[in-house]
C-alpha cells in the first residue's frame, strides 16, 4: 500500500527568501506524485505532478518540486516567497502500477512572513 | 463557472439522522471521487466512479455510507444513522482520464457536523 509522509507540520519563512516544503513516499509501483495547495474556505488546487520524464517538474505561480528516485523524495519548493504563499500544501501519490486510491499528506502549513 | 460544485456547503445535523450530499463535476470529466477530511489530516479517500459505475471503496466506507453516479454526471453520498465521528468536510473531485496520469480538481466541500 502506498504512504505519504510530511514531516514538518508548519514551515515558516521570511517574505522574499525561498522556501521547501518536503514529502517522502513509499508505493510498491511507479510513483504518481502531485502538490495540492488549500486556502481557508476553499477547495484543494492542484499545483504540479511528476509522473515520469525530468526530475524537476514545474508548476503554478511559481512554484516546482524535484522527484528524487533513490530518497523517494518529492519536496516542493519556490525561489522566492509570497505572503500569498501562506496557505496548507498536500503532497499526493498514486500507485501507477495499481488501482486509482490516491493517499494524500497529512499536509504542512506553510507561513510565510512579511 | 465551470469548476467542481457541492451542496450543502454545510450541514448540521442529529445523531441517527441520515444526510445527503450532492456533487455536480466538470462537465466533461469521467471520474469522480470522494474523499473525507478531518481537522489535521489530509484527504482520505472514500470512494470513486468511472462514469456511472462505482469502481472501488475504501475500507473507510461503512454499509451507512453509499454513494451514486446516475448517468454518469453529479454523484449524491448519503449517510444513514450518522454518528458523532462522522463529522468531518466531506470533499468530491473530478478528472479526465485520457491517458494514466491526470490531476484531479476538487470542489470546496460539505462540511458535515453531527450533534
Amino acid at each position: 500500500a502506498q504512504s505519504v509522509a510530511q514531516p514538518e507540520d508548519q514551515v515558516n519563512v521570511a517574505e522574499g527568501n525561498p522556501l521547501t516544503v518536503k514529502c517522502t513516499y513509499s508505493v510498491s509501483g511507479n510513483p504518481y506524485l502531485f502538490w495540492y495547495v488549500q486556502y481557508p474556505n476553499r477547495g484543494l488546487q492542484f499545483l504540479l505532478k511528476y509522473i515520469t520524464g525530468d526530475n524537476l517538474v514545474k508548476g503554478s505561480y511559481g512554484f516546482e518540486a524535484e522527484f528524487n528516485k533513490s530518497q523517494t523524495s518529492f519536496h516542493l519548493k519556490k525561489p522566492s516567497a509570497l505572503v500569498s504563499d501562506s496557505a496548507l500544501y498536500f503532497c499526493a501519490v498514486r500507485d501507477g502500477n495499481y488501482g486509482q486510491n490516491f493517499v494524500f499528506g497529512p499536509g504542512t502549513r506553510l507561513s510565510v512572513l512579511p | 463557472d465551470t469548476g467542481v460544485s457541492q451542496n450543502p456547503r454545510h450541514k448540521i445535523t442529529k445523531r441517527g439522522q441520515n444526510v445527503t450530499f450532492r456533487c455536480d463535476p466538470i462537465s466533461e470529466h469521467n471520474r469522480l471521487y470522494w474523499y473525507r477530511q478531518t481537522l489535521g489530516q489530509g484527504p482520505e479517500f472514500l470512494t470513486y466512479f468511472q462514469n456511472e459505475a462505482q469502481l472501488e471503496k475504501s475500507r473507510l466506507l461503512s454499509d451507512r455510507f453509499s454513494a451514486e453516479r446516475p448517468k454518469g454526471s453529479f454523484s449524491t453520498l448519503e449517510i444513514q444513522r450518522t454518528e458523532q465521528g462522522d463529522s468531518a468536510m466531506y470533499l468530491c473531485a473530478s478528472a479526465l482520464t485520457s491517458g494514466s496520469a491526470y490531476e484531479q480538481y476538487f470542489g470546496p466541500g460539505t462540511r458535515l457536523t453531527v450533534t
